[in-house]
């Protein structure tokens, strides 16, 4: 799976939308991005992932760039409960098998 | 939320002892999974089931041992606990083996091995 690279930590001020970046340049054409997020003392929560269009749900929007090589998640209007660590995964055909990088620290401030 | 139940939630017990987790499932997924987090080390796979009395290895299976004999349980061993076992272990779901197709984790189990 490829790897991926995201800012350590950003601060996000409450009711404000959240771009969260992330790099995965060495991605694969059948490798998908996905989204997680980590609240202290909680297991990893599946936010959203995409192969090549934008995906949006009803947490977040993933807009994932043409040539594949970075997306950004959007959380449109943050809230404090969203201060976590996000992860960007970039999984391939690996079985089953998550690779969780460091994440970016988000905190978001009233 | 996915419907996934682990249990103990903490433990702590001594170097040598037996311990078996459990994870409890409501959606019928066939694929279930074992991670353990440690700082520094991300989520690791420990071991995965993919239909009942169906497992293998994942990277850090060393010293833990598997078991699923219902589709809605997947329980985790350790035969005799160490302290470099000492660890949070997640489980986790799945509907699917396909790529695009997600995970959905417990929260966790806190282990403590004195």
């Amino acid at each position: 799976d490829a790897k991926t690279t995201q800012p350590t930590s950003m601060d996000c001020a409450e009711g404000r939308a959240a771009n969260l970046p992330c790099n995965h340049s060495t991605i694969s054409g059948n490798e998908y991005v996905y989204w997680y997020r980590q609240i202290h003392s909680q297991g990893p929560q599946y936010i959203i992932h995409g192969l090549k269009n934008n995906e949006t749900n009803e947490m977040a929007s993933l807009i994932i760039t043409e040539d594949r090589k970075s997306s950004t998640l959007i959380l449109p209007h943050a809230t404090l409960r969203d201060t976590a660590v996000y992860y960007c995964i970039v999984r391939g055909d690996s079985w089953g098998k998550l690779q969780f990088g460091a994440g970016t620290q988000v905190v978001v401030t009233p | 939320d996915a419907g996934i139940t682990q249990s103990p939630r903490h433990k702590v017990t001594e170097t040598g002892t037996p311990v078996t987790l459990r994870c409890h499932q409501t959606e019928n997924h066939r694929y279930m999974y074992w991670y353990r987090q440690d700082p520094g080390h991300g989520l690791r796979l420990i071991h995965y089931s993919y239909g009942v009395k169906d497992t293998d290895k994942g990277e850090v299976s060393d010293g833990y041992s598997v078991s699923r004999s219902k589709t809605e349980d997947f329980l985790l061993t350790l035969e005799s606990a160490t302290s470099s076992q000492t660890s949070v272990y997640f489980c986790a779901i799945s509907e699917g083996r396909a790529s695009n197709q997600p995970q959905h984790f417990g929260d966790g189990t806190r282990l403590s091995i004195l």
